[in-house]
């Protein structure tokens, strides 16, 4: 049972270009949260996900971030507009339907914006 | 809405001894208490949790406790072994919402 995949695993961006990070959830897990990740510190909470649907959003810059999980298809953190200060590791978790206190976390994409 | 501190920030200890980190959380709504072990370059890896109907949870060498009244958990790990030396992180979330994290320890086991 693969776990929770992302890719790409590194990611460099110039300032101002647009970065697509992609997630694909354990099997049979419906939910996808998405956390960021600034060297040294905690992870912190963007956006949680169902099917087609944006559960909360509250941690999310209100600009050029956005995040959809389409009925097909992995998840995706999309950033437009990319500046220095988005340079961080964004971490996709997913959760099963049945029980989604546990969360089960993929391997982290590293984005740089030169 | 909530707000999780940890310490210590940084830990180091002797292989063979115990490591125990401290989490206060916030929000008295909050009943779930995960915690995540993560090396370096890779995603956190629940370690053990706790729900707020028990005080105590117990895996081989790591041991969480929970007080409610007083809002704070704890990880405890026994025999310590070099490969713990890791970041830990723990966190609160009320059933059904994201997490909260706490700011991290990093934890050093000395051969």
């Amino acid at each position: 049972n693969a776990g929770v995949m992302q890719n790409p695993r590194h990611l460099v961006r110039r300032r101002g270009q647009e970065a697509r990070l992609r997630c694909s959830p354990m099997k049979g897990h419906s939910h996808v949260y998405w956390y960021r990740q600034l060297p040294e510190e905690g992870l912190k909470f963007m956006v949680y996900l169902q099917k087609e649907n944006i559960i909360d959003e509250s941690g999310m810059p209100k600009e050029r971030f956005s995040a959809e999980f389409p009925k097909e298809g992995p998840s995706i953190l999309r950033i437009q507009q990319v500046v220095r200060g988005d340079s961080a590791a964004y971490f996709c978790a997913s959760s099963p339907q049945a029980s989604y206190n546990e969360q089960f976390f993929g391997p982290g994409t590293r984005l740089t914006v030169l | 809405g909530e707000n999780v501190e940890q310490h210590p920030s940084t830990l180091s200890v002797q292989e063979g001894d115990s490591a125990v980190i401290k989490c206060t959380y916030s929000d008295s709504a909050s009943n779930y208490f995960p915690w995540y072990k993560q090396e370096l370059g890779k995603g956190p890896q629940l370690i053990i949790d706790i729900r707020s109907n028990v005080g105590e949870k117990k895996d081989q060498r790591i041991a969480v406790t929970l007080n409610k009244t007083a809002k704070h958990f704890s990880l405890h790990i026994t025999e310590t072994q070099p490969e713990d030396s890791a970041v830990y992180f723990c966190a609160a979330s009320n059933y059904g919402q994201n997490f909260v994290f706490g700011p991290g320890t990093r934890l050093s086991v000395l051969p």
